[in-house]
């Protein structure tokens, strides 16, 4: 099946430091989306991307969909601890519903 | 709470015995789409639903597991004779209409465990 490549699968940050990190696959894709997930809750949408080379930002959060369509990176501003969590990157092909999901990214923020 | 709900949050079941998962879809949404996730893994696609039909079971194992979602009521997914590894986490998503361009939004999830 299709796979997802996400990177880096952890990081430990300081409160206030800047976050990056990236998906990639293997096939083309229409639609990526990212997602958090908190400890014992469902993933939460955080940014849709729906067109190549399209940079999106939802208050310290912003996303790119990449030119090739095959990956598509988040960044998180300034970091706070409610940003702990696990970053999913979804992606969806032309008519799907099924969401293919990322292993995930594992953030931790140091105080 | 409009959101999706799933219950029970957690349920514990003894190998063989039958599991029920319940999931009400956001108010005004009729498709449902039932996902596995694994201890440090992502989400799985098992099944999606439309009001009393399945669409697509692709990702839902052949045997012992089956899911509705009837005119009245919850879907449900059911999982027949459970062995160890159907412990996991199972959620649930509903949409207003399918399509990669119309969010899914997540219940909080079963979390399912077998003696």
């Amino acid at each position: 099946g299709q796979q997802l490549n996400q990177s880096p699968q952890s990081m430990f940050i300081q409160e206030g430091e800047d976050v990056s990190m990236n998906c990639t696959s293997s096939s083309i894709f229409n639609t990526w989306l990212w997602y958090k997930q908190d400890p014992g809750e469902g993933p939460v949408l955080l940014i849709a991307l729906y067109k190549a080379g399209e940079l999106t930002s939802n208050g310290r959060l912003t996303a790119q969909f990449g030119i090739t369509r095959k990956d598509s990176f988040l960044n998180i501003s300034a970091s706070i601890p409610s940003d702990v969590g696990i970053y999913f990157c979804n992606v969806s092909g032309a008519g799907s519903y099924q969401l293919t999901f990322g292993k995930g990214t594992k953030l931790s923020v140091i105080p | 709470n409009a959101g999706v709900m799933q219950n029970p949050r957690h349920l514990v079941r003894r190998r063989g015995q039958e599991a029920r998962l319940r999931c009400s879809p956001m108010k005004g949404h009729s498709h449902v789409y039932w996902y596995r996730q694994l201890p440090e893994e992502g989400l799985k696609f098992m099944v999606y639903l439309q009001k009393e039909n399945i669409i697509d079971e692709s990702g839902m194992p052949k045997e012992r597991f089956s899911a509705e979602f009837p005119k009245e009521g919850p879907s449900i997914l059911r999982i027949q004779q459970v062995v160890r590894g159907d412990s996991a986490a199972y959620f649930c998503a509903s949409s207003p209409i399918p399509g990669a361009n119309q969010p899914q939004h997540f219940g909080d999830g079963t979390r399912l465990s077998i003696l």
